[in-house]
């Protein structure tokens, strides 16, 4: 069964301190690896899709990274705004093309 | 530039009530999805279309039913609401099926009694 793993569950940063978010995944033939922003009341905005190991995307400070296990969500001196609950999901091979969601990351910026 | 909206927002509804929530999307999208989102737990699929006139179940499809008769609205019915359903309900769209990302609604919070 495919599982995708969010650690840690709370973050509290201050503002201006950079840190990483994990998601560990066992999806049968891994063809996508999405990040997604969730603000209070609001549904998953998009943010990014990692296809393979060794790829990176950016924006603005944040910085997605995709190995063979495990994908990281790094900030970069982040901001209030930046505070949301991020998720991440997985999508298998075809035959296997829904998504599995980890239970998000809920990260708070201190001014 | 909509995207996906769903209504109600809010609802709240005793057990053993019918209700339907709405889903449209002006993306072109031909795939549509539900899901339930409840604490400590992931996103999970309730039913999903890959086109007008299909459905196919999900991951907890027990107690809903869906509907897709025009390509932009994907509709999600409980035809006998049970506490266990209350949960926040997203619906999203894509482009297509697999690795392209899908894109959520604001969800309707839903509460049975």
């Amino acid at each position: 069964e495919d599982q995708v793993t969010q650690s840690p569950e709370a973050l509290r940063l201050q503002e201006g301190e950079s840190s990483s978010l994990n998601c560990s995944y066992t999806v049968s033939g891994l063809r996508g690896l999405f990040w997604y922003r969730q603000d209070p009341g609001k549904g998953p905005e998009f943010l990014f899709t990692l296809y393979s190991a060794g790829e990176e995307k950016e924006k603005e400070r944040l910085k997605a990274t995709l190995t063979k296990k495990e994908s990281f969500l790094h900030i970069t001196a982040p901001k209030p705004e930046d505070s949301a609950t991020y998720l991440c999901a997985g999508v298998g091979d075809f035959g296997n093309e829904k998504l599995t969601f980890g239970t998000g990351t809920r990260l708070t910026i201190i001014p | 530039n909509a995207g996906v909206t769903q209504t109600p927002k809010f609802r709240v509804l005793k057990t053993g009530q019918s209700m339907t929530l709405l889903c449209a999307q002006d993306m072109n999208h031909e795939y549509m999805y539900w899901y339930r989102q409840d604490p400590g737990m992931g996103l999970r699929l309730i039913h999903y279309s890959v086109g007008e006139g299909t459905t196919a179940k999900g991951e907890v499809p027990d107690g809903y039913n869906v509907s897709r008769l025009k390509k932009q609205n994907f509709l999600l019915g409980l035809e006998s609401a049970a506490p266990s359903q209350t949960s926040v309900y997203f619906c999203a769209s894509s482009y297509l099926l697999g690795n392209q990302p899908q894109h959520f609604g604001d969800g309707t919070r839903l509460s049975i009694l």
